[in-house]
Formats: structure tokens, sequence, C-alpha cells
């Protein structure tokens, strides 16, 4: 059964600082997803990661993938309070084509 | 316009009641699902279908049922409400054969159990 484990839940930073989240996930997969939740809002998909040692970025975010460690991160540079939401990292690629997510984490920047 | 709607966006209903949740996309994709999310478990999945005549269950099937009417509509369907039914129900959409088929959410509907 394939698991997908989010670490922290809840992260509270500073503006300015850096920090890292991590997604760990239990059986080989061949897609990593990440998403975010805006309060009340829909998920918007933020980057799609497909082979080992992928890394892509989006202005104050970047993700990577080791699929031999079966772990993803999502390191967050230089905080800013825009970029409060929860975020989640999500697995798929199986042969049922869903995805599952992690529990996600919660980041809250504050000034 | 919305690429995935969903309809209604809020419900407040009764136990025993039957409840219709609408989807409807205009991506063209074959590929739609069925999510719940309450808080602090992230998001389960509860049918998925790969195209009008593909349905199956998810890993939370059980209390509800699903309706492909037409590859742009997907409708999750609660035969006999229950409280502990009450989520914020998400529908997703994607497409095969796009290398990495990113599913792509609607904006949700809040469904309440009393």
């Amino acid at each position: 059964e394939l698991k997908v484990e989010q670490n922290p839940l809840f992260l509270s930073m500073q503006e300015e600082k850096n920090y890292t989240i991590y997604c760990n996930y239990s059986t080989t997969s061949d897609r990593l997803y990440w998403y975010r939740q805006d309060p009340g809002k829909s998920l918007e998909s933020l980057f799609v990661l497909l082979s080992n040692g992928a890394v892509k970025q989006e202005g104050r975010l970047m993700a990577s993938l080791d699929t031999k460690a079966r772990l993803s991160t999502l390191h967050i540079t230089a905080a800013v309070h825009d970029l409060s939401a929860t975020y989640f990292c999500a697995v798929g690629g199986g042969s049922q084509g869903n995805l599952i997510f992690g529990k996600g984490t919660k980041l809250s920047v504050k000034p | 316009d919305a690429d995935v709607t969903q309809t209604p966006r809020n419900r407040i209903t009764k136990t025993g009641k039957r409840i219709m949740l609408e989807c409807s996309q205009t991506k063209g994709h074959d590929r739609m699902y069925w999510y719940r999310q309450d808080p602090g478990l992230g998001l389960r999945l509860i049918y998925y279908s790969f195209d009008v005549k593909d349905i199956n269950k998810g890993e939370i099937s059980d209390g509800y049922s699903v309706s492909r009417q037409a590859q742009a509509k997907f409708s999750l369907s609660l035969e006999s409400a229950i409280p502990n039914q009450t989520a914020l129900y998400f529908c997703a959409t994607s497409e095969k054969g796009t290398g990495t088929d990113t599913q792509y959410f609607g904006p949700g509907t809040r469904l309440t159990v009393l």
C-alpha cells in the first residue's frame, strides 16, 4: 500500500527565512506532485517531478525529487506572507492513475 | 470561465437525505475523479473514471455512488447522507498520455450533514 508522509504538518516561519518541507513515500512511483491550497480554496498545481534528480523552481519555491530515497523536498527561500497556505505532496503514476496525498503542511509566514 | 466547475458550492442537508454533487469540465479530459477532504487527513479518493464506461472505486467508496453521464460530467451521490460525510468534496480531471498526468481540481463543494 502506497503511503505518503509529509513533515512538518505545521510550519510557522518568519519572513525572509528559509525552510524545507519533506515528503516521503513508501513504494516506487514515477510521478510526484506538489499542490498549494489557500484557505477555503481549491488545489493549485505547483510542480510535477518525473525523474530522479528532477528539480523545478518557481519564484521562491524549489522542488526536488530523489526516487532512490523516495523523498521529495519543497524548499522555501526568503519566505514572504503571500506564501502562507497549505502545501500538499501527492504521489501517482500507478495503473489506477489516481494520486495518494500527504496530509499537507500548513505554512504560516509572519512578519 | 473555470475549466472545472462544481455545483452546488455549499450544501446543508439532514441525515438520511439523498444528495447529488455535480462536476463539469471544459478541459476535454477523459479522466475524472472525486475526492473528499477532511481536516488533517489530506485528500482521499472516492471514485474515479477513465472514460464514460470505466468507473472504479477508490479508497473510501462506501456510502457513495457515481455516474459519468458524458465525458464532461461526473456526478457523486450520497444515497442516504450521514453526519460523518460532512466534508469538502473536490472533483478533479486529468488527461491520459500527457506525460505528467497532472490533476486539475474544481473549486470544491462544502457539504454539511446534520
